[in-house]
């Protein structure tokens, strides 16, 4: 099955700067990026996704980008503000029911 | 505002006593899912329902049950609540019964076992 590793699992940075989490994947077969948020307390919510046939992706101040001969894609946060403080998971997927997530990683932005 | 809606919030069971978790959902979504979040670890899926037709995980523990009686509600059901089952557990939903859709979550139920 795939397998996704997840780094660094704890990032601190100052407001306004940009933070940068790192996926890998393990199955070449996998097409399906998708990015979750998730604040304290609650379930986590879909901020971006990305499908194997493009190799980047923005929305405002967040971007993805995927490497698919590498296999590992990144979440890019400019600018951040302190609503970016949660846990962000990444996950991948083939065309089966399964999503396999990240371990998940910890940002906290500091004022 | 349509949502996937989780109760209780927080829950607490004693060890062995049967426990259940409700989900609801206002999306329509023909799959549900019963996701388990251990704190600072990925949530990890127990069962899902695409419709009516149930599927388990090949590692989801034996005391662990579902239950959807129709396409609005699905019901998490802990047959012996173990310590190691205290943690969060999600609901969501999809759309379609694939994995390259987005998962809508509720909030979640805290469980705490004691």
């Amino acid at each position: 099955g795939e397998n996704v590793e997840q780094h660094p699992s704890t990032l601190s940075v100052q407001e306004g700067d940009s933070a940068v989490i790192k996926c890998t994947y393990s199955d070449s077969a996998s097409n399906y990026f998708p990015w979750y948020k998730q604040e304290l307390g609650k379930g986590p919510q879909l901020i971006i996704d990305i499908r194997s046939n493009v190799g980047e992706k923005k929305d405002q101040r967040i971007a993805v980008t995927l490497n698919k001969t590498a296999k590992h894609f990144s979440l890019h946060i400019t600018e951040t503000q302190p609503e970016d403080s949660a846990v962000y998971f990444c996950a991948a997927s083939s065309n089966d029911y399964k999503l396999s997530f990240g371990a998940g990683t910890t940002v906290t932005v500091r004022a | 505002d349509a949502m996937v809606i989780q109760n209780p919030r927080y829950q607490v069971t004693q060890f062995g006593k049967p426990v259940t978790l409700s989900c609801s959902q206002t999306l329509n979504h023909n799959v549900m899912y019963w996701y388990q979040q251990k704190s600072s670890q990925a949530p990890k899926l127990l069962f899902h329902y695409y419709d009516k037709d149930f599927n388990n995980e090949a590692d989801t523990p034996d005391n662990f049950q579902s239950r959807r009686p129709n396409t609005s509600f699905c019901f998490l059901d802990i047959r012996s609540p173990g310590l190691g089952d205290a943690a969060m557990y999600l609901c969501a939903t999809s759309r379609v019964n694939s994995a390259n859709e987005k998962l809508f979550f509720g909030s979640g139920t805290q469980l705490s076992v004691l």
